[in-house]
């Protein structure tokens, strides 16, 4: 069976400091890879989502960046956060677009 | 810029009673997925609808696709305590897209 692994589960940064979040799946495939924030009850921003290795769609300009090194990894980076990163972040697989099945999400506190 | 609306943004009822929440958007969809999320946790995905018109039941939950394909409703039968939390839609907001957009929930209070 499919699973998701996100890490780290809670993280706090100061401000200008890099970041780095992992998220792997295993049990699929060439999946469909996304990256979701989450601000303090409010609805799922996408952030970016990825087709295939290297292929990286964003849906929003901003601090953050992503990049699928391997077909079941998909990293969440900045080089220099702002406070307004703070958040929870998602990631999701799928397979194309019918589904989409959650990790259990990075909580970061930018300081 | 794409939306999903849904509607009631929040909801307070009283254990055992039904829950009908549902998400609207200005574009046609393809899919409508339903999705519960508890305090902390990633979302579970509940009920996933393919075709117009389809009315699909996942044990006290049912879901219809709209015949317009610009909404969806999903319900609660019988609420519990454990229902509790937030309810997104979603659903890729373009034919051949590759992403996957989310409803602003509503957040469900159930009171025993």
């Amino acid at each position: 069976s499919q699973t998701i692994h996100q890490w780290p589960a809670t993280l706090v940064q100061p401000v200008g400091s890099p970041l780095s979040l992992e998220c792997t799946v295993e049990g699929t495939s060439n999946p469909n890879l996304y990256w979701y924030r989450q601000a303090a009850g409010r609805g799922l921003q996408l952030l970016f989502y990825s087709v295939g290795i290297g292929q990286i769609s964003s849906e929003v300009p901003q601090n953050l960046s992503a990049s699928r090194p391997q077909d079941r990894q998909f990293i969440l980076s900045s080089k220099k956060l702002l406070l307004s990163d703070s958040g929870f972040y998602l990631c999701a697989w799928g397979e194309g677009v019918s589904e989409a099945f959650f990790g259990q999400g990075t909580r970061l506190t930018v300081v | 810029g794409q939306q999903l609306n849904q509607s009631p943004q929040s909801m307070f009822i009283q254990e055992g009673e039904d829950v009908s929440m549902n998400c609207t958007s200005s574009s046609i969809f393809n899919t409508w997925l339903w999705y519960k999320q508890d305090p902390g946790e990633g979302p579970v995905l509940l009920i996933a609808l393919y075709k117009a018109g389809e009315l699909t039941s996942n044990g006290r939950l049912t879901a219809q696709f709209g015949i317009t394909r610009k909404d969806s409703f999903l319900n609660i039968s019988a609420s519990i305590p454990s229902d509790v939390g937030i309810y997104f839609c979603a659903g890729p907001l373009q034919t051949g897209a590759n992403n996957l957009f989310f409803g602003t929930g509503t957040r469900l209070t159930v009171i025993p």
